[in-house]
């Protein structure tokens, strides 16, 4: 079964235009990871939270982490068309000494010019 | 610095065939992971290695799946026999550290269909 749970699905948005994704959980987590896919292709680590965290930046991403609500989002601001892709949240947990990644479904998001 | 390397990058095969993929991490990671995607879902987590040791296989089928890591560095997945619903891209990640506070580097995933 899988640990997070990304809403909306899918997401379409004009270039220019903010997109807001947001993962909820429902165990204790180490860390929150926010990959993206490119269709047919990897995932790419965008950034990391951990569970000490409330708020995180990378250049033109932000993402919350609220541990009482077991919830997190992801903010991409001035979006533009190369940021079409599929976003992916995934819980870090601590087992047996190791970190175990667990994604959700993820949010297709598609961004036009 | 290199990349995840996978290979092959697709393959076809025919229900109850065998199939292996290749997987080489990032060259120092000690962590290696095995995951599944299925279209239009997340990835799932079927083994995890720290150097050549599994210390996660909760997820993988022993009935069909095997991994191995020889030497702590390459690694394989084996399918056989293969069913019609492991079709699925096969992604291969690599850590740094055990903790994955880095994040996990992915390889760009081998795509199976078995028809």
């Amino acid at each position: 079964s899988q640990q997070g749970e990304e809403d909306p699905q899918a997401l379409s948005i004009q270039e220019g235009e903010n997109a807001t994704m947001n993962c909820s959980y429902k165990t204790s987590i180490n860390n929150l990871q926010w990959y993206r896919q490119n269709s047919g292709r990897g995932l790419v680590h965008l950034i990391l939270i951990r569970s000490n965290e409330r708020e995180k930046h990378s250049g033109r991403l932000r993402v919350t982490l609220d541990t009482s609500k077991k919830s997190s989002s992801l903010l991409i601001t001035a979006s533009r068309a190369a940021d079409t892709a599929s976003y992916f949240c995934a819980t870090g947990m601590f087992s047996g000494g190791y970190n175990k990644l667990i994604f959700g479904a993820g949010t297709r998001l598609a961004v036009h010019p | 610095e290199a990349g995840v390397a996978q290979s092959p990058r697709y393959k076809i095969i025919e229900k109850r065939q065998s199939v292996a993929f290749w997987c080489n991490p990032i060259s120092g990671h000690a962590t290696l992971y095995w995951y599944q995607q299925i279209l239009g879902q997340g990835p799932k987590l079927l083994i995890q290695f720290q150097n050549n040791g599994v210390v996660d296989d909760s997820q993988l089928p022993k009935d069909r799946f095997s991994a191995e890591r020889l030497k702590g560095v390459d690694s394989t997945l084996k399918i056989q026999p293969a069913k019609l619903e492991d079709s699925a891209v096969y992604l291969c990640a690599s850590s740094l550290s055990r903790s994955g506070g880095s994040g996990y580097t992915f390889g760009s995933g081998t795509r199976l269909t078995v028809v």
